[in-house]
């Protein structure tokens, strides 16, 4: 079965800086799809970034930018020019193609000071 | 463009009531949907998944029931609620068919239920 760690429980960082999230997974599998979700305060889950495993190429979304080293089972978020409203906690996903099943991390709260 | 709702937003519920969360999404058809848990803590639990009308599989033996009366409508159910039934409880929706697009799970806002 696959698992996500996410090994930060916490982080912070001050606004307008670079903060980095670390996840990390294991699988046997060849293909899979990795997700970066933010949780606000809210509750609802927002979909941030999307790897496909068979991309070599770094997904990024504007601030937001992914470090996948696939042979390390590596996939960090980094996020650029923080700003307050990126405070929220965040997970990291890993989905079989196979399966219709979100593997979560356990999250990572990260706090934004002005 | 694709929408999800679901409701009620928060609940609190007796020991012993029955239980109704209701999901809808719009602007898609033949969706996969989903049904997660999230206790107190973090993680996100799987608990239902629907690839068509009538076509539910469980996750994880509860005391939760899941139905999808029509194509684009996911309930979660429950007989008699028990305090561990407590959480947030957050529907979600994917493009059904093994595209990269179709292994996006997006999700609704969430509902609160706290039983007592």
């Amino acid at each position: 079965a696959q698992t996500v760690t996410q090994s930060q429980p916490e982080m912070s960082v001050q606004e307008a800086e670079t903060v980095t999230l670390s996840c990390t997974y294991d699988t046997s599998e060849s293909d899979y799809y990795l997700f970066w979700y933010k949780q606000p305060p809210s509750r609802q889950m927002i979909l941030v970034i999307r790897q496909e495993a068979y991309k070599q190429q770094n997904a990024t979304e504007n601030r937001f930018s992914v470090n996948f080293q696939k042979a390390a089972k590596s996939f960090s978020l980094k996020i650029s020019d923080s700003q307050l409203g990126d405070a929220a906690m965040y997970f990291c996903a890993y989905r079989s193609p196979y399966g219709n099943k979100l593997v979560f991390g356990a999250g990572t709260i990260l706090r934004v000071k002005s | 463009s694709q929408t999800i709702h679901q409701w009620p937003a928060t609940l609190v519920q007796p020991v012993g009531s029955p239980l109704s969360l209701e999901c809808t999404v719009e602007g898609t058809s033949n969706p996969n949907l989903y049904w997660y848990r999230q206790a107190a803590g973090r993680g996100l639990q799987l608990l239902f998944y629907s690839v068509g009308i009538g076509q539910i599989s469980s996750e994880v033996p509860q005391n939760l029931s899941a139905s999808r009366p029509q194509d684009r409508q996911f309930i979660l159910s429950s007989k008699k609620l028990l305090l561990s039934d407590s959480g947030f409880y957050l529907c979600a929706w994917s493009v059904a068919g093994g595209t990269d697009s179709g292994n996006t799970i997006y999700f609704g806002e969430g509902s609160w239920l706290t039983v007592v």
